[in-house]
């Protein structure tokens, strides 16, 4: 079956624009996951979803960063005003649900975001 | 805090030479502890789940092992193909239910 898809593969914005980052997650899976990753680093966590609702949105950095899943599938992250520090690869994942045996987390490939 | 510590931060191996990669992890209740391997430009690809001290797991040439502050990746008689970073992270019972900390890779380089 399809994996985690996520879209654009790279966006390239000037400072101060609005960006907003889609993830298609695995059909089926209830939990969505978004972390950044920057080069050299592991990915951080910024906000999950169960279901439609932000379970744990403790991880986005400040209010410059939100992030939706109105329907329980699909997610858009959103970065207003985007500074060049917001520059990373953008993953997002998902799991059956979450809860130990079924949270493994399955990738999608990432976003590149550069804020130029 | 949580915390996840690989080491080392590089590796080069010959072909057929087998090693092991070493995740050091400080959590407040461990809900699992989780190895993946990130290809360049790619996504981090889904390898192991261990959740209990004790716990083994294997996959072709890898094999994933449990211990209470620790975890190991072993790696038997590698091939170029097994190039990668691997990534090890944990989940938490404590304040960040809900999401995994990742340590910072080990970049492994097999040369034939």
């Amino acid at each position: 079956g399809a994996g985690v898809s996520q879209t654009p593969s790279n966006k390239v914005t000037e400072k101060g624009k609005y960006v907003e980052l889609r993830c298609d997650p695995i059909s089926g899976h209830t939990a969505l996951y978004w972390y950044r990753q920057s080069l050299g680093q592991g990915p951080e966590f910024l906000i999950y979803f169960q279901g439609t609702g932000a379970a744990d949105d403790s991880g986005l950095p400040n209010d410059r960063f939100f992030a939706v899943r109105p329907e329980g599938s699909v997610s858009t992250l959103k970065i207003q005003r985007t500074e060049r520090g917001d520059s990373a690869v953008y993953l997002c994942a998902s799991s059956l649900s979450f809860g130990t045996g079924n949270n493994e987390q399955f990738f999608g490939p990432g976003t590149r975001l550069t804020v130029l | 805090e949580d915390q996840v510590t690989q080491s080392p931060e590089a590796l080069r191996l010959q072909e057929g030479e087998s090693s092991s990669l070493n995740c050091s992890y400080t959590v407040s209740g461990l809900r699992g502890l989780f190895w993946y391997r990130q290809d360049p430009g790619k996504g981090p690809e889904f390898l192991f789940t261990l959740y209990s001290a004790g716990e083994e797991k294997e996959k072709e040439r890898l094999k994933a092992t449990l211990t209470k502050k620790e975890s190991f990746l072993h790696i038997t008689a590698p091939k170029p193909e097994d190039s990668a970073t691997y990534l090890c992270a944990v989940g938490s019972w404590g304040g960040s239910q809900g999401n995994l900390i990742f340590g910072k890779g080990t970049k492994l380089s097999v040369k034939p």
